[in-house]
């Protein structure tokens, strides 16, 4: 069964680095997402990724964070300067986007656990 | 706002015995339900959704759900639950404010099923 994948399982890293979060979607969807849990809350959406440009955005998700689908299989977050408060489990998404996106599923990877010290 | 209330933090079940989990949510307009499941070092597993139609919902390893429109509500529910079913179960709404995108989950019940 297709899965999503992610890449590392967990990062640690110092404060003010920049960090690379990477994903392999399952390989016919179109639509691609990002969430985060921090640790003891709720998991919270980023941001969404269609037709290689953001398609929605949370607040949280401010000048610090991008996105990239850099090929034709990687999606990435990258986190320019980290901070203490992003640490936190990363969720990647995909969801087949082919009818309307508000009733796709959207299927989930493992997660990376970022760590900022 | 769309939002979704998990009012447990974790239920205890027997081997054998009927779950529930409950979920209440608060949308405008028609909701989109979701439920996960995540075990320890996993991601978050599609359970099953509701999008329109039967009120009962059947997904992945035996569980289903029941939408109630009037009570506002999309409880989680196995008929005999198994300790392997021991995880924790996410409630999910689509938020149909914005973009159609985004999830917005509960804050999560945890399940321990007893032998």
């Amino acid at each position: 069964e297709p899965e999503v994948t992610q890449t590392p399982s967990h990062q640690v890293t110092q404060m003010g680095q920049e960090v690379i979060l990477r994903c392999v979607p399952i390989s016919n969807h179109l639509y691609f997402y990002w969430y985060r849990q921090i640790l003891g809350q709720k998991v919270e959406f980023l941001v969404s990724f269609y037709n290689n440009e953001i398609s929605e955005k949370s607040e949280i998700f401010d000048d610090q964070f991008s996105v990239e689908r850099p090929d034709g299989s990687n999606f990435t977050l990258k986190i320019r300067s980290t901070k203490l408060e992003d640490s936190a489990m990363y969720f990647c998404a995909s969801s087949e986007g082919v009818l309307a996106a508000s009733t796709d599923t959207q299927y989930f990877g493992p997660g990376t656990r970022l760590t900022v010290l | 706002a769309q939002s979704v209330a998990q009012p447990e933090d974790q239920v205890n079940v027997a081997e054998g015995n009927p779950l529930t989990v409950k979920c209440t949510y608060s949308v405008s307009g028609n909701p989109y339900l979701f439920w996960y499941v995540q075990y320890p070092n996993r991601g978050l597993q599609f359970l099953l959704k509701y999008i329109t139609g039967d009120n009962l919902v059947k997904g992945s390893y035996g569980f289903e759900a029941e939408f109630n429109k009037s009570q506002t509500s999309f409880h989680l529910k196995k008929p005999s639950a198994l300790v392997s079913d021991s995880a924790l179960y996410f409630c999910a709404v689509r938020d149909l404010s914005g973009g159609y995108n985004k999830l917005i989950f509960g804050a999560g019940t945890r399940l321990a099923v007893h032998p």
